[in-house]
């Protein structure tokens, strides 16, 4: 079955590491974003990126960093700078943007990682 | 820049009763909206899009949505509540750029009652 895979589910983390959160995904799609969810505030965009080799800041991407080392893969690093990490982290990917289908702007997301620092 | 506002962080309906959802966006560019639903502690699953086609949107789960362009809405209907669409709802706008940017609104928890 083509989906989005996310690992860990859980984590847990000791303040001054840094994490990395894993996403990966099996619909051959270009597009893969990061983002994270507070309780009450939706979710906001932390990183994205287009194609392999190229990624972009999203609106909070202070204290994170990413790679897009292979189509498939979009992992995320949580810094030691980022003041409040406690958060539900979601990865989503989308279609190529000039495929036909009707579904081009169409985000699929994975089941999230819930981060917990301690 | 656009923005998305759900109207009601929290909405309870009885089993059987009307669901209604409420979401305006701004956007000035036309606009794709969309649904989506999550349960706890998992990932968001599309309901339904609205890409420029038809106004009225059927999604799945019984779900629908119309798209009003003078009133900057695209409500979240369900005509009877079951006890699994218990579930928290989000509103997104994207404007159609490449990347397909969403902006999320806050999110409405949907308790139903027996």
């Amino acid at each position: 079955d083509g989906g989005i895979t996310q690992s860990p589910k859980y984590l847990f983390r000791k303040e001054g590491q840094n994490v990395t959160l894993s996403c990966e995904q099996n619909l051959n799609h270009d597009a893969m974003y990061w983002y994270r969810q507070d309780p009450g505030q939706g979710l906001r965009l932390i990183y994205y990126s287009q194609i392999v080799n190229d990624f972009q800041k999203g609106d909070i991407a202070e204290g994170y960093s990413v790679s897009r080392e292979k189509k498939e893969s979009f992992p995320l690093t949580v810094t030691s700078a980022q003041k409040n990490p406690t958060a539900f982290y979601l990865c989503a990917s989308k279609g190529a943007p000039y495929s036909s289908g009707g579904v081009t702007d169409t985000q699929y997301f994975g089941p999230g990682t819930r981060l917990t620092v301690l | 820049a656009q923005s998305v506002t759900q109207l009601g962080s929290h909405v309870s309906v009885s089993e059987g009763a009307l669901v209604l959802l409420r979401c305006n966006y701004s956007s000035s560019v036309p606009p794709y909206l969309f649904w989506y639903v999550q349960y706890p502690n998992q990932g968001l699953q599309l309901l339904l899009k609205y890409t420029s086609a038809a106004t009225l949107v059927k999604g799945i789960n019984g779900f629908e949505a119309e798209f009003k362009k003078s009133e900057t809405s695209f409500h979240l209907t369900k005509p009877s509540a079951h006890m699994s669409d218990a579930a928290e709802y989000f509103c997104a706008v994207s404007g159609g750029t490449s990347y397909g940017k969403l902006t999320f609104g806050q999110g409405t928890i949907l308790t139903v009652h027996p």
